[in-house]
């Protein structure tokens, strides 16, 4: 298996734009997950998605932010407008639901100037 | 307030030593409790869960302890090799009913000298 695969890997884009993030989960899996890293405040979870279901957005910093999951093999996040902070390394991540362990992408480091 | 915490001072250890590594939390009451070993520019990959019924578990050369009186999971490293440098992520699922949101430790940056 390829693992999760998420694209792009860098982003580089002026405040304002509109940023849109992808995601292929592992096969099999049906829970998927959408995380932002930064030194300062580490992995923050921003939302998950059971059978393509979001189940909590709660940690969806603002209504910019929105993300979807049309089908089982595929997952966007959305910011839009996006503004410096940001910035940030975005991981997508999957699992199934009789483990714990999450398989994570290699990121996607967005840079907004 | 509830608050996971690792070592933010990186540990330098010598080859072939043991590395030990903490984390720290509060006000949980986790299910489980989960390592994972991170590379630059790589995303986090699993090393070991502990549930909160298990004291211990090993696999190969790690080893992960869990005190839910102290409130408090080692990870041990043995014979620590300059390829286990990285930073090593601590997770705890907060409660059994809500296992999915994972809270994540900032990291602990191992590097182990040749």
């Amino acid at each position: 298996d390829a693992g999760v695969i998420q694209s792009p890997r860098h982003e580089v884009t002026e405040m304002g734009q509109e940023v849109t993030l992808r995601c292929k989960p592992i096969s099999g899996h049906d829970y998927l997950f959408w995380y932002r890293q930064t030194m300062m405040r580490g992995l923050e979870l921003l939302i998950y998605f059971n059978n393509n279901v979001p189940i909590d957005d709660s940690g969806m910093p603002e209504d910019r932010f929105s993300a979807k999951m049309p089908n089982a093999s595929f997952s966007t996040l959305k910011i839009q407008p996006s503004e410096p902070r940001d910035s940030a390394v975005y991981f997508c991540a999957s699992t199934h639901a009789n483990t714990g362990e999450l398989f994570f992408g290699e990121g996607s480091r967005l840079t907004v100037l | 307030s509830q608050k996971i915490e690792q070592n933010s001072e990186a540990l330098n250890i010598q080859e072939g030593k043991t590395a030990t590594l903490t984390c720290n939390y509060t006000n949980y009451s986790p299910a489980y409790l989960q390592w994972y070993r991170q590379d630059p520019g790589r995303g986090p990959v699993f090393l070991l869960l502990i549930r909160e019924n298990e004291k211990e578990k090993r696999k190969e050369r790690l080893k992960v302890t869990f005190d839910t009186t102290l409130k408090q999971s080692l990870f041990h490293i043995t014979a620590s090799q300059p390829a286990d440098s990285a930073t090593y992520l601590c997770a705890l699922s907060p409660s059994a009913g809500n296992n999915r949101k994972l809270i994540w430790g900032l990291g602990t940056s191992l590097a182990v000298n040749p």
